[in-house]
């Protein structure tokens, strides 16, 4: 099992609709988790962060944890057209040698459209 | 407060060159980072540093060389590049532990080896 592993995608969604991104990890990356969200031909840039089981909400973005089904979402209401990018589900790895490292996923194109 | 800066943007390279990636914060933090980001795939860890003075490798550290000599500057050196290092070349910092803090991410340097 790769460390970090997004639904492939790429994924569109009408405007106004929902939009689901999911990510499952392996034992290795347990700390904490992250969403990037990375528009074309630029860098990433942290819009989400969560460290414990349950929901966290800011704004029209919810992240969601799951520690005991080792996964992990992020839900976008109200999708926009300015939504569309790539996003990427980071894991911290937990101990050992891995320590202070992140894990990424491959990412999950994601277009809204009109 | 100019973030993360990368230099160059662009280069190409030709197989058997050498060449540093520049990177350079003005945030104070500790820790920075070096990843690569192939064509539709998520970020690999090349190389980081948790302060000046101290590196360790990342996923992928063969073919490349750092030094951390200053807490601002963390060059990435391509020592005989090949074809396989064509890629988007990331720097980020983070003030703490990357694996539970958010990482600023530079601009990218987009590199081809021809």
């Amino acid at each position: 099992q790769k460390e970090v592993e997004q639904n492939s995608g790429p994924l569109s969604v009408p405007e106004g609709a929902i939009a689901s991104l999911n990510c499952t990890y392996s034992d290795r990356v347990s700390q904490s988790f992250f969403w990037y969200r990375q528009y074309s031909g630029k860098s990433p840039e942290l819009i989400m962060s969560i460290y414990s089981n349950g929901d966290k909400e800011d704004g029209r973005f919810t992240a969601q944890l799951n520690k005991a089904s080792q996964y992990v979402s992020l839900l976008i209401r109200d999708s926009q057209p300015s939504d569309s990018a790539t996003y990427l589900c980071a894991g911290g790895n937990a101990g050992g040698t891995s320590y202070g490292k992140l894990t990424f996923g491959q990412g999950t194109i994601l277009t809204v459209h009109p | 407060n100019a973030g993360v800066t990368q230099t160059p943007k662009f280069r190409i390279l030709k197989i058997g060159q050498s060449m540093t990636l520049q990177c350079a914060q003005d945030m104070n933090h500790n820790y920075m980072y070096w990843y690569r980001q192939d064509p539709g795939m998520g970020l690999k860890l090349i190389y980081y540093s948790v302060g000046a003075g101290i590196t360790d490798k990342g996923e992928v550290p063969n073919g490349y060389n750092v030094s951390r000599s200053t807490t601002e500057d963390f060059p990435l050196r391509l020592e005989l590049a090949a074809p396989s290092q064509t890629s988007v070349y990331f720097c980020a910092s983070s003030w703490t532990s990357g694996s539970t803090d958010t990482q600023y991410f530079g601009p990218g340097t987009r590199l081809t080896v021809l």
